[in-house]
């Protein structure tokens, strides 16, 4: 099964830009997508197709992947971004989603 | 686009449980649907999904166990759940499952705030 590795946690500074990764054999030559949650909250769809936004999510945030690693960056972040981060795949081959394990940032 | 959950509850172990994930704004027989669980303080886990043509796929943990389905109205979801165990425990999540633009892309726009499962004696 196909497996991607995220960082447990980042801290960041306000304003500062935080950078989250998820590693992945060859994730380059898949879609990549990432989710926020807050606590007791459902999952937030804030970057799909490696890069791109959904209408309402700020210009902050923004996708990248290449390699073996695809990248969630949030610049100027702001205390409202705290939260678990997930990135996620798709099989088309297996039609297997995969998740990675997430990655709490922190807003110090 | 709403979702809602409904069904979750305390289960014995070996229990079988039937999860409903209400839709309201579409057609979920014109989309693909998808459930997604977390067990306490853990990560996501997808679990399954069913596309609009009736394919349906399921996580190896759950494989064999959990049935996904729609019914004839057009409205609703359901997870059907046998042997359930421990490790089941978590919240379920119902979630529209977009194929997107992008080569092998699938994720999950629209998401419900979940219903809670418990297995436990």
């Amino acid at each position: 099964s196909y497996v991607l590795t995220q960082p447990p946690s980042v801290s960041v500074a306000p304003g500062q830009t935080a950078r989250i990764t998820c590693g992945g054999n060859n994730i380059g030559t898949k879609s990549v997508h990432w989710y926020q949650q807050k606590p007791g909250q459902a999952p937030v769809l804030v970057v799909y197709d490696d890069s791109d936004r959904p209408s309402g999510i700020p210009e902050r945030f923004s996708g990248s992947n290449s390699g073996n690693t695809a990248t969630l960056t949030i610049t100027r972040v702001e205390a409202g971004d705290e939260a678990d981060y997930y990135c996620q795949v798709w099989d088309d081959r297996s039609d297997i989603v995969t998740f990675g394990g997430g990655t709490k940032l922190t807003v110090l | 686009v709403q979702l809602v959950e409904s069904g979750g509850g305390l289960i014995q172990p070996g229990g079988s449980l039937r999860l409903s994930c209400g839709a309201s704004g579409f057609s979920v027989n014109s989309n693909y649907m998808s459930w997604v669980r977390q067990a306490p303080g853990k990560g996501l886990e997808w679990v399954s999904v069913i596309y609009s043509g009736g394919s349906t796929y399921y996580a190896e943990a759950v494989r064999g166990r959990f049935t996904i389905s729609r019914d004839n109205s057009e409205t609703t979801v359901h997870l059907q759940m046998t042997s359930l165990r421990a490790e089941d425990t978590a919240i379920y999540y119902c979630a529209t499952a977009n194929p997107g633009d992008a080569y092998n892309s699938l994720f999950f726009d629209n998401w419900g705030q979940g219903t809670l499962v418990t297995v436990s004696p």
